[in-house]
């Protein structure tokens, strides 16, 4: 079972750009981490909802200013032209080739 | 597009068991597998498990191997979640969530709205 790491916070101002991290310390059975993550916001006491799925496609609905990459064993969601409405909470997850769910430590978003 | 709408709020006691209910509208689940996602009180999201429709069989991760059954009734399109053997902490938020169960589909979307359980002593 692989772990994903997200920073517990990050912070940023209006129409600037952030980017959380989401690391991933797989063993040989989550080879799948580097091609299936998908991100989830969450606002308090609200379901999550998809952002991002297979590392950079978004769902229809999801503004463009929201992107996803990755590059070695690190994804990354990329908020830019930061909006207060984007204060959340963000959890990347991988769907392993066990067929199971790992979700990250999800990141507090605040908008400055 | 499928939605899935959770049973009520449960209080339970330390020791018992608690099912969760999850209904699919607008869908089915015979191309859907359910998964149920936990979420403490102030913590992060936890996979649980889920039942892939097509196989008929529940995937669990070891934590939770020994406690929960996840199962499904095609004919009400409802999928249930059982966890024994409850404690204080099981008290958390419950969501149940969809993924289509085919080969390249690697994402939960929809949600459920959540169900709250809280374990007393």
């Amino acid at each position: 079972q692989s772990a994903l790491t997200q920073p517990a916070s990050v912070s940023g101002s209006p129409g600037q750009s952030i980017t959380i991290s989401c690391t991933g310390t797989g063993t040989d059975g989550d080879i799948n981490f580097y091609h299936y993550v998908s991100w989830y916001q969450q606002y308090p006491g609200k379901a999550p909802r998809l952002l991002i799925f297979d590392v950079s496609n978004r769902p229809s609905g999801i503004f463009h200013r929201f992107s996803g990459s990755k590059s070695g064993n690190t994804a990354s969601l990329t908020i830019s032209g930061l909006q207060a409405e984007d204060e959340a909470d963000y959890y990347c997850a991988s769907y392993t080739s066990n067929s199971n769910f790992v979700f990250g430590g999800g990141t507090r978003l605040t908008v400055l | 597009q499928m939605q899935l709408v959770q049973s009520g709020a449960e209080v339970k006691k330390s020791g018992s068991s608690v099912r969760v209910s999850c209904k699919a509208s607008g869908g089915t689940l015979s191309t859907n597998e359910i998964n149920w996602v936990r979420q403490a009180p102030g913590q992060g999201l936890e996979w649980m498990g889920g039942i892939n429709p097509i196989l008929g069989t529940a995937n669990y991760p070891p934590k939770f191997q020994d406690r929960v059954t996840i199962f499904a009734d095609e004919s009400t399109s409802t999928a249930y979640m059982i966890l024994n053997s409850l404690t204080s902490k099981d008290t958390a938020m419950y969501y149940c969530a969809a993924r289509i169960a085919a080969s390249g589909y690697n994402w939960l979307d929809p949600w459920g709205q959540g169900t709250q359980v809280t374990v007393s002593s």
